[in-house]
Parts: C-alpha cells; sequence; structure tokens
C-alpha cells in the first residue's frame, strides 16, 4: 500500500506571496491532519480534516486554511506568508477513529521564505 | 491539557550500548503515547504505540516502552545500539477523549550512535 505523499517536497516564497501545500493520504483514510515543525517551537498541530470537515483546529491565525476533497486529498494554504512561516509542512493521515488511531506522515513539504 | 516532556534533547551512546531516551507526560485523562522516530530530511515513522493493552510495548527495530501511571512515564528503550539508529525521537500523546486524533509532541531527542 503506498505511504502518503506530498506535493511539493520543497518550495521558496517571498514574504506576502500565498503558497498551497497538498497531501494524499493512505488509500481508505478518511483522517488527515497537518503539523508545522520548526527549530524554536518543534512540532506543532495546525488542522484534521475527517470526511471534508475541518474537525480539530491548532493555535494557528487565519493565514493558514485548509480543505479536503471527496477523494480525501488535502490542500494547506498560507496567505500573506511570513518569515517565520519557514518550516518543515508535515501532512499525516488515519482511519479517522479516536484515540489510539495512528497518524502516518509523509515526507513533509520544506516551505523556505525570503 | 496534554503535554509530553523529553528529557535530554541530545544524547550519546555507543554502538552495542543501551539506549534509553526518557519522556514523560502529562494528562488528565488516559492517554495514548507514541514514539515516533525521524531520518534527515523524511517524515516522521512510527516505532510502537501505548494503547493501554499491555504495559510493555514491543515495537519495531528492536525498540521497546514501557509505559508506568505512576510515574507518568513512557520511556523509550533498545539493548543494543546500531549506527542506522541515529536520528531524532520523538514522544507523543493523544487522549481517549475529545480531540484524540490530536497529537501533542514532546521536543525531540537527537540520538547519536558512536563507532
Amino acid at each position: 500500500k503506498a505511504g502518503v505523499t506530498q506535493t511539493p517536497r520543497y518550495l521558496i516564497k517571498t514574504r506576502g506571496q500565498q503558497v498551497t501545500l497538498s497531501c494524499s493520504p493512505i488509500s481508505g483514510h478518511r483522517s488527515v491532519s497537518w503539523y508545522q515543525q520548526t527549530p524554536g517551537q518543534g512540532l506543532q498541530f495546525l488542522f484534521e480534516y475527517f470526511s471534508e470537515t475541518q474537525r480539530n483546529k491548532g493555535n494557528f491565525p487565519g493565514r493558514f486554511s485548509g480543505r479536503q476533497f471527496s477523494n480525501s486529498r488535502s490542500e494547506m494554504n498560507v496567505s500573506t506568508l511570513e518569515l517565520g512561516d519557514s518550516a518543515l509542512y508535515l501532512c499525516a493521515s488515519s482511519l479517522g477513529r479516536a484515540g489510539a488511531d495512528t497518524q502516518y506522515f509523509g515526507p513533509g513539504t520544506r516551505l523556505t521564505v525570503l | 491539557a496534554q503535554s509530553v516532556t523529553q528529557l535530554g534533547s541530545h544524547v550519546s551512546v555507543s554502538e552495542g550500548a543501551l539506549v534509553l531516551l526518557r519522556c514523560n507526560y502529562s494528562s488528565s485523562v488516559p492517554p495514548y503515547l507514541f514514539w515516533y522516530v525521524q531520518y534527515p530530511n523524511q517524515g516522521l515513522q512510527l516505532l510502537l504505540k501505548y494503547t493501554s493493552a499491555a504495559t510493555l510495548v514491543k515495537g519495531i527495530n528492536g525498540f521497546e516502552a514501557e509505559f508506568k501511571k505512576s510515574e507518568t512515564s513512557f520511556h523509550l528503550t533498545k539493548p543494543s545500539a546500531h549506527m542506522s539508529d541515529a536520528a531524532e525521537y520523538f514522544c507523543a500523546v493523544s487522549s481517549a477523549s475529545g480531540s484524540a486524533r490530536q497529537l501533542t509532541f514532546g521536543s525531540g531527542t537527537q540520538l547519536t550512535v558512536l563507532p
């Protein structure tokens, strides 16, 4: 079974631009979560989508948004980029059950904001 | 609220020596606990998870972890380190209720294996 895929793997943008990242979950997984990883803040939860609905959201500004399509693929958008948005963005998919539901991570998209 | 503390941001061991990576958690409800490993320029790979079925959990690549409720700990161990174990390790917690699919991660421990 193919793993979680994320595109693109690397991205360079300038301040003020917007960016869209894509995530394709493992076949059969209905939940997609997004995390931001930075050296200073570590791994932080952005949001989770299940059946095209945002089910949970972390403490990030409204510039960060996402959506999920009927085939469970998800996109994440960041508008008006800031230097501090430079990070590794990780997508994780799971069956969407509560508690011990295992999240499987993709390789990430490395975003650099200049 | 949940939180995870990983003691020691950097741990060095010799090849063949015991690996011990420490993780303490805080959770107001019964937790589910996970250990993930991250190799350079890669995503996170699940090593093992605790789901209350057994306190001693065996994972991949010879790793295991023991859940100790009285100590609120979930330390990761491996009897004999291999060069390929060099990576960053993350402990994470989710709860058995509420926003259970949200993982809260520790700050990570970078493991170096010396020849």
